[in-house]
């Protein structure tokens, strides 16, 4: 069974700080990994995508990855208000760009 | 770029009837294309992958015969959810693929069914 798993939630950061989103994925043959932003109501954003082990960084938000370990992580600095969303880890495996999405965590940026 | 427009954002239908569903890349050729269903607080699941010019391919547990997806085009992909009832009222969204890395795994805005 392949899965993505993110723990749900809520997290709750107050504003400024940095956002740590945890994802881990069951299959070794994973080659691409995407971060997606959704706010209730609406379709999904995409924020990040990595491909590669290390870090990816693109303004507020950097992407890291550890193929090793099977996890990928998004790191939000100087979290805003604007932040809270449900954040999706999406993995795709080999050819045909099919996505296996995770269930997502909540983010409440407070003030 | 990679704007995926999907059309209607929102429809009622009455339980028994069709509804369609489009799906339009606006500004790049959609080699493949997603659709995924939603449920209230659940994840995305991915319903069928579509590759223009052949069939769907439905994943375990969806009905091919309730939900037609039709990709004639690079552009364009449409599913219809034929007798519908009450419980396939969920969000449905669909996701076009250029095949690129830049241009990969971008959203349509989201059609919400409603069945009554």
């Amino acid at each position: 069974q392949k899965e993505v798993e993110q723990n749900s939630g809520p997290l709750s950061v107050p504003e400024g700080a940095i956002a740590s989103l945890n994802c881990t994925y069951s299959d070794r043959g994973s080659q691409s990994f995407f971060w997606y932003r959704q706010y209730s109501g609406k379709s999904p954003e995409l924020i990040m995508s990595i491909y590669s082990n290390g870090d990816k960084e693109d303004g507020r938000f950097t992407a890291q990855l550890n193929k090793a370990s099977q996890y990928v992580s998004l790191l939000i600095r100087d979290s805003q208000p604007s932040d809270s969303a449900t954040y999706l880890c999406a993995v795709g495996t080999g050819g045909g760009n099919k996505l296996t999405f995770g269930t997502g965590t909540q983010l409440k940026v407070e003030l | 770029g990679a704007v995926v427009s999907q059309h209607p954002s929102r429809v009622i239908c009455k339980s028994g009837t069709s509804v369609k569903i489009e799906c339009r890349s606006l500004d790049f050729q959609a080699t493949t294309m997603f659709w995924y269903r939603q449920f209230p607080k659940q994840s995305l699941m991915l319903m069928a992958t579509s590759n223009e010019g052949s069939k769907a391919t439905y994943e375990q547990g969806v009905e091919k015969d309730k939900f037609l997806i039709n990709h004639a085009s690079l552009t364009l992909s449409t599913l219809t959810v034929t007798s519908a009832h009450p419980e396939d009222s969920s969000f449905y969204i669909c996701s076009a693929s250029g095949g690129g890395e830049g241009y990969g795994y971008t959203f349509g805005s989201g059609t919400r069914l409603t069945v009554v």
